[in-house]
C-alpha cells in the first residue's frame, strides 16, 4: 500500500471557509512536501517541511507534522474558489533517497 | 525558476504506435527525474527512476522493455511506450530534482494524456 494514506478523499466548502486535510505514512521520513494538481494538469508544489520540524506557514497556508503519529496537516484558511483542485502529500524516506511516494489525495471543492 | 517543460501534452495514437514523451529541465540541472503514472481521480504511482546517464530504476511490475527511458542529459529524459495498447491509456507526469537539492521539492511537468485507440 502507498507510504501516504490522505483523508478526506473529497472535500466540499463554501468560498471563506477553512479546509483541512490529513496525511499519514508508515516508515521514518526525511521531508514530506505538499502538492496541488489542478484538473489534467501537472503538480503545483506548496510546501516542504522536514522531520525535524513541525508547522510551517505559507500565505493562506498551514502545515503541521507529527512525526510521533506519522501524520501531517494541511490548512487552507479563507478558501477561494481557485483553490479547487486535488491536494496530494508525498513522502520521501531515508532508504529511498529522493523518491517520493504519494498519498491518494483529498479533492477539494470550494463553492462560491 | 525550477520550471519543468514535458511534450506533448496530450497524444491520441492507433493501437501498435510507439510514443516518445520528453521531459525538459529548461533552467537547473537535473540529475534524476521521475517517471509517473496516473489514472483518473487515483495518485500518482511512480514508474522509475531515471539518473543521467546511468540505466533507470524500475518500480516493481513496471514493465523495462514495454517503458523505455533515456537520462542523456542533465537536461533531458525520455519515455517511450513501446508498441502502446489501449490499456497504456493513462496520464503521465514527470519530475525533475536538480543537483545537491537533497531537500528540496521535485518539480513537476504538466502531464502527457495518452489515448491509445
Amino acid at each position: 500500500s502507498q507510504q501516504g494514506e490522505e483523508d478526506p478523499q473529497a472535500l466540499s466548502i463554501q468560498e471563506g471557509e477553512n479546509a483541512t486535510m490529513n496525511c499519514s505514512y508508515k516508515t521514518s521520513i526525511n521531508n514530506l512536501q505538499w502538492y496541488r494538481q489542478n484538473s489534467g494538469r501537472g503538480l503545483v508544489h506548496l510546501i516542504l517541511i522536514r522531520s525535524n520540524e513541525r508547522e510551517k506557514h505559507s500565505g493562506r497556508l498551514r502545515v503541521t507534522l507529527d512525526t510521533s503519529k506519522k501524520s501531517s496537516s494541511l490548512l487552507i484558511t479563507a478558501s477561494r474558489a481557485a483553490d479547487t483542485a486535488s491536494y496530494f502529500c508525498a513522502t520521501d524516506f531515508k532508504a529511498a533517497g529522493n523518491k517520493l511516494t504519494f498519498g491518494g489525495g483529498t479533492r477539494v471543492l470550494v463553492k462560491p | 525558476g525550477a520550471v519543468v517543460s514535458q511534450h506533448p501534452s496530450w497524444v491520441i495514437c492507433k493501437s501498435g504506435t510507439s510514443v516518445k514523451i520528453e521531459c525538459r529541465s529548461l533552467d537547473f540541472q537535473a540529475t534524476t527525474m521521475f517517471w509517473y503514472r496516473q489514472f483518473p481521480k487515483q495518485s500518482l504511482m511512480l514508474m522509475a527512476t531515471s539518473n543521467e546517464g546511468s540505466k533507470a530504476t524500475y518500480e516493481q511490475g513496471v514493465e523495462k522493455d514495454k517503458f523505455l527511458i533515456n537520462h542523456a542529459s542533465l537536461t533531458l529524459s525520455t519515455l517511450t511506450v513501446t508498441s502502446a495498447h489501449p490499456e497504456d491509456s493513462s496520464f503521465y507526469i514527470c519530475s525533475a530534482s536538480g543537483v545537491g537539492l537533497g531537500n528540496q521539492p521535485q518539480h513537476f511537468g504538466d502531464g502527457t494524456r495518452l489515448s491509445i485507440l
